[in-house]
């Protein structure tokens, strides 16, 4: 099993809703990623947890909360999101958090903000 | 800050034609990328180099990574519909510690015309 599942594929959130995005790898890999992309963008990363703890943190504001319950699972956490939070999210796995290895990417999860 | 440079932006090809999209960095690289990703979806990994003067070969799709391990191509032998997408490079940028992040250069968008 090579894939990174994310969950789900589209969403559509109000700016007062709560909401999860989810993302599931069963490669043994031990660090998973959030990146955020926006239309015609590269992506851009926002979380990296490396064993299971938060280790990079790109500033991102506070109304996305990542969340890794276990090495197997990733959750991105939203809660009063703007309109401009409005892009496709993007859950990737690798190895290691040490770099130069593969990453396997998910296939994302179209979020709008209305 | 180090950033990676890609080049072309945006590229046309007829069907059949050979092409070359580069990616340029103003550091040394410790491992850089190359992915694929249709509009909307999740990126596909072609090729991982991390030594000077490697080159990786996959099908009808090349990578070469320079000596000084700052600049590499990948070069596209008789394009065809299916090749066309969005061409990221990605590197590990290190923390200072013993964390790493893939980064992006801001893509290349090919379109091959049958």
């Amino acid at each position: 099993d090579t894939e990174v599942t994310q969950t789900p594929k589209h969403l559509v959130m109000g700016m007062t809703n709560k909401k999860s995005l989810k993302c599931e790898q069963h490669m043994g890999h031990r660090a998973m990623y959030w990146y955020k992309q926006k239309a015609k963008k590269p992506p851009e990363l926002m979380f990296v947890y490396s064993y299971e703890k938060l280790s990079i943190n790109e500033s991102v504001p506070s109304r996305f909360s990542p969340e890794c319950p276990n090495s197997s699972l990733l959750n991105l956490h939203l809660h009063a999101l703007q309109p401009e939070d409005s892009a496709l999210y993007l859950c990737a796995s690798t190895l290691t958090g040490t770099g130069a290895t593969e990453a396997f990417f998910g296939q994302g999860t179209r979020l709008t903000v209305v | 800050s180090q950033e990676l440079e890609q080049s072309p932006q945006s590229l046309i090809v007829q069907e059949g034609k050979n092409l070359t999209i580069n990616c340029t960095s103003s550091k040394t690289l410790y491992g850089l990328y190359w992915y694929k990703q249709k509009y909307g979806e999740g990126l596909i990994f072609l090729m991982m180099l991390q030594k000077g003067g490697e080159e990786k070969s996959h099908e009808k799709i090349t990578a070469k990574l320079d000596e000084k391990k700052q600049q590499s191509s990948l070069h596209i032998t008789a394009s065809q519909p299916s090749h066309a997408g969005i061409y990221l490079c990605g590197a590990d940028i290190g923390d200072g510690g013993s964390n790493y992040k893939l980064t992006f250069g801001k893509g290349t968008l090919l379109t091959v015309n049958p």
